[in-house]
């Protein structure tokens, strides 16, 4: 099984504040990577696949980028809707595989 | 507007056996992969299992954790998607995800979630 690793596993950020979370896979996944976001006692929500396409109806806040093994999901300019969970996915390789999330919460 | 949802959690004892069902709308499902995936209470996200489409057999993928016990079918006449699930055992207490796959440019990922079926697995 490829191991998502995430970081940090939690932060505490401002309104307006640019955040950056890392995701790690332990062997190479090209760019099959995907991003969600997901808010307590919600659904996740898709924000980006293939590293760095964003969803449809997905705001250009948010951006991804990378290949191979080390991955990047950032958003610009943080919000109060933007407070939730944040988990990374590898479907280049079966099993699927869900990193262990960050925790993005107000400062 | 896509619309996934689920039915069929519950309580269940230590070895019973459970089936969700999943009913989708607002797309069409026979052109799609469809995926299982749950979270634990207070835990992350872990991918139970996916079911490709009929131009692809129908054949099915498993997580480790639920190989031999779960089986992920479909019924495209009624855009249903079903888990079957066999020997449950108290860390398959989770909330139960039915989710979207979606054809790319490179492959398949992942896009709509259901709102989730909750089960609990105990005696």
């Amino acid at each position: 099984d490829i191991q998502m690793t995430q970081s940090p596993s939690s932060l505490s950020a401002s309104v307006g504040d640019r955040v950056t979370i890392t995701c790690r896979a332990r062997q190479g996944i090209s760019n099959y990577l995907a991003w969600f976001q997901q808010k307590p006692g919600k659904a996740p929500k898709s924000l980006i696949y293939g590293a760095s396409n964003l969803q449809s109806g997905v705001p250009s806040k948010f951006s991804g980028s990378g290949s191979g093994t080390d991955f990047t999901l950032t958003i610009s300019s943080l919000q109060p809707e933007d407070f939730a969970t944040y988990y990374c996915q590898q479907y280049n390789n079966y099993p699927l595989t869900f990193g262990g999330g960050t925790k993005v919460e107000i400062k | 507007e896509v619309q996934l949802v689920e039915s069929g959690g519950g309580l269940v004892q230590p070895g019973g056996s459970l089936r969700l069902s999943c009913a989708a709308s607002g797309f069409t499902f026979s052109d799609h992969y469809m995926d299982w995936a749950r979270q634990a209470p207070g835990q992350g996200l872990e991918w139970v299992g996916r079911i490709r489409n009929k131009p692809n057999g129908y054949t099915t993928e498993y997580a480790a954790s639920v190989k031999h016990r779960f089986t992920i079918s479909r019924d495209d006449s009624k855009n249903s998607l079903y888990l079957q699930m066999n020997s449950l055992k108290t860390e398959d207490t989770a909330v139960y995800y039915c989710v979207r796959g979606f054809r790319y440019s490179s492959g398949w990922s992942t896009d709509y979630w259901g709102q989730g079926t909750l089960v609990t697995v105990s005696s």
